[in-house]
């Protein structure tokens, strides 16, 4: 049980055109989820808290209007890259929050912006 | 300010070696830590949750211990299957239920 999906696991796109990332939890109903980057050999790093029916909640320094995120189901939350540049290129992971305080994470999406 | 960090960075081990990784925390109203492995070019996996000094949790041949200020993953008997960077992340949101994340220990269990 807790199995979180992503799509896609991998995505090459040209600088200035928008990427999206769907987030998954497919045996359970998530009202949180997180997304998170990572960079190599870097630990993971909170870019926001989205809450099904509501606006997500951004970290400090994460940019609203370049990483949109909509939570419309107990299942699906999505990341879209508006306007992606190069240093947007990073691992995104999400996780989906069971229970009371357990996060389970997606296998992640590469992004390479070009 | 809310930290944790994570020994050692790197750990090499012989297969059936056993040993242990540190994690120290320093958060306030701490509601939980988590441990977690992650594989190259993958998502996180949930291995525990300790919720109070003193708790131990154990799986295969991991046991997640918990004590105020630190945490320990004890490694028994390490097969070459068990190598993977492991994470531990305080849960210090509160009712966010925000996790920081160590940069992690990257274990290599050699056959």
């Amino acid at each position: 049980g807790a199995v979180v999906s992503q799509h896609p696991s991998r995505v090459i796109c040209k600088s200035g055109t928008s990427v999206k990332i769907e987030c998954r939890s497919l045996d359970f109903q998530a009202t949180t989820m997180f997304w998170y980057r990572q960079f190599p050999k870097k630990s993971l790093m909170l870019m926001a808290t989205s809450n099904e029916g509501s606006k997500a909640t951004y970290e400090q320094g994460v940019e609203k209007d370049k990483f949109l995120i909509n939570h419309a189901s107990l299942t699906l939350s999505t990341l879209t890259v508006t306007s992606a540049h190069p240093e947007d290129s990073s691992f995104y992971i999400c996780s989906a929050l069971l229970a009371s305080d357990t996060q389970y994470f997606g296998p992640g999406t590469r992004l390479t912006v070009l | 300010e809310d930290q944790v960090t994570q020994s050692p960075e790197a750990l090499r081990l012989q297969e059936g070696e056993s040993s242990s990784l540190n994690c120290s925390y320093t958060v306030s109203g701490l509601r939980g830590l988590f441990w977690y492995r992650q594989d190259p070019g993958k998502g996180p996996e949930f291995l525990f949750t300790l919720y109070s000094a003193g708790e131990e949790k154990e799986k295969e041949r991991l046991k997640a211990t918990l004590t105020k200020k630190e945490s320990f993953l004890h490694i028994t008997a390490p097969k070459p299957e068990d190598s993977a960077t492991y994470l531990c992340a305080p849960n210090y949101g509160g009712a966010t239920n925000k996790l920081i994340f160590g940069t992690g220990t990257l274990l290599a269990v050699q056959p």
